[in-house]
């Protein structure tokens, strides 16, 4: 059974500290997406790559994010220095496109919270 | 960034009631209209979706109306079951990303 995974489930970390949370997308699968979700905002596209190229990360705070795919199998999205509005649930999702209906394989989901 | 509107927020069904959500979008050239389904503590989950070629599509209990005149797409759920009880996000795009509606939360009480 295919699926996306991300770790670590929960990170509990002080306002300032790094940050790192890593996605392995479905085995094939050539889309990378993270998103955000608060109760305020719902799920905000922070920045998705194809082919492990960076296509948009317009979603993302350029001076505090940073996202990079290092191979086909790792997808990384990195806070420094990490800040309380930081506090959401992370996901990743992978999918295969070009497709006529390309859907997106949602992980479990990072819970962060900042201190 | 284009929006996509959706509507209530939330929604309290009884069983075997009929669950009606309701989208708007903006961009006339979006092509893809999907539903998503999130339970707590886990990622969305593909439940169905919709190109604009057709005005409906069903899935079981689940159908998607598509009125590509009016920029809107509703998601009615059939005979609603307390299992059904979820956060629903619609989403509109292309095969490149989609953006997502704010959700609604169902809940269907016995």
């Amino acid at each position: 059974d295919a699926r996306v995974t991300q770790t670590p489930r929960d990170k509990v970390t002080e306002m300032g500290q790094e940050v790192t949370m890593r996605c392995q997308p479905i085995l094939g699968h050539n889309t990378v997406f993270w998103y955000r979700q608060t109760m305020m905002q719902g799920l905000e596209l922070l920045a998705y790559f194809r082919n492990r190229a960076p296509l948009d990360d317009s979603g993302m705070p350029k001076d505090r994010f940073s996202a990079e795919m290092p191979d086909a199998t790792l997808a990384t999205l990195k806070i420094q220095p990490s800040e309380p509005r930081d506090s959401a649930v992370y996901f990743c999702a992978s999918g295969l496109a070009p497709a006529r209906e390309p859907t997106q394989y949602f992980g479990p989901g990072t819970r962060l919270t900042v201190l | 960034q284009q929006q996509v509107k959706q509507s209530p927020q939330s929604l309290i069904v009884q069983k075997g009631g009929i669950s009606i959500i309701n989208c708007a979008y903006e961009n006339t050239a979006f092509d893809y209209f999907p539903w998503y389904q999130q339970f707590p503590g886990k990622g969305p989950a593909l439940l169905i979706a919709i190109r604009p070629d057709v005005s409906e599509k069903k899935e079981g209990r689940f159908t998607i109306s598509f009125n590509k005149s009016a920029k809107q797409f509703s998601l009615h759920i059939m005979d609603s079951q307390p299992g059904d009880s979820a956060t629903y996000f619609c989403a509109s795009g292309g095969y490149q990303k989609v953006t997502f509606g704010t959700g609604t939360k169902l809940q269907v009480i016995p």
